[in-house]
């Protein structure tokens, strides 16, 4: 069955500290992956993919993820955290060489940083 | 340019009723789907809507219909609610002929309540 597994369900860290946020996903030929951010009643905002290419993805606000075909995983790094970067984070997948739309979520980490 | 839009932010029903939630894609595009999130929970995938059909859908019950109007907005009706029905639904808005994958932009959600 296809689906997406969030290590962990909350993240506390303290503001400039380092953070990863884990995902691993169930394994397919063909996958593409996302990480999405949601700000308490907000809807969700793209913060980075991977389709093809360098494994090592950079995204916005600072985020960067890389995709590890041998783990099935895909986890989401920051160097230096802020304040403002507190908000719940999604992991997700689309399976498959078609272009379906379909994507597949995580249940979500919450990203607690602390002053 | 506009976002997603969708209609109403909030919503109150009692059991047995129906209710109907609107979308409209951002500008040019011409696909959408819709998911269903539950508290706590990561977004779920109900259907896709391309050319006024329904595309794809996921593990939902006949319960919850839609449709896509020749403008490319989109409608999804939810009839005799259940109390699980309580959640936040989110409508993403693509580009299907895209050159290799059709980035989905969300809107902010309708919040649904079944009392």
């Amino acid at each position: 069955a296809q689906s997406v597994t969030q290590l962990d369900s909350q993240v506390p860290v303290f503001e400039e500290a380092p953070v990863e946020l884990r995902c691993n996903y169930s394994s397919s030929v063909s996958v593409y992956l996302f990480w999405y951010v949601q700000y308490p009643n907000q809807g969700l905002q793209l913060l980075l993919k991977y389709l093809s290419g360098s494994t090592l993805v950079k995204g916005i606000n600072g985020f960067e993820a890389e995709f590890n075909k041998s783990q099935t995983s895909f986890h989401l790094r920051k160097p230096s955290v802020h304040i403002s970067d507190t908000a719940e984070y999604f992991c997700a997948v689309s399976y498959g060489s078609s272009n379906t739309g379909k994507l597949i979520f995580g249940q979500g980490t919450t990203l607690q940083v602390k002053p | 340019d506009a976002g997603v839009t969708q209609s109403p932010t909030h919503l109150i029903k009692t059991r047995g009723q129906q209710v109907t939630l609107r979308c409209s894609p951002k500008s040019g595009h011409d696909t959408v789907s819709w998911y269903q999130q539950a508290l706590g929970q990561g977004p779920q995938f109900i259907f896709q809507y391309y050319e006024e059909e329904e595309r794809q859908r996921g593990n939902f019950p006949d319960r919850f219909s839609g449709h896509q109007f020749p403008n490319y907005s989109s409608e999804l009706n939810v009839n005799a609610l259940l109390l699980g029905d309580s959640a936040l639904y989110l409508c993403a808005s693509s580009l299907i002929w895209d050159s290799f994958y059709n980035e989905q932009f969300f809107g902010p959600g309708t919040r649904l309540t079944v009392l």
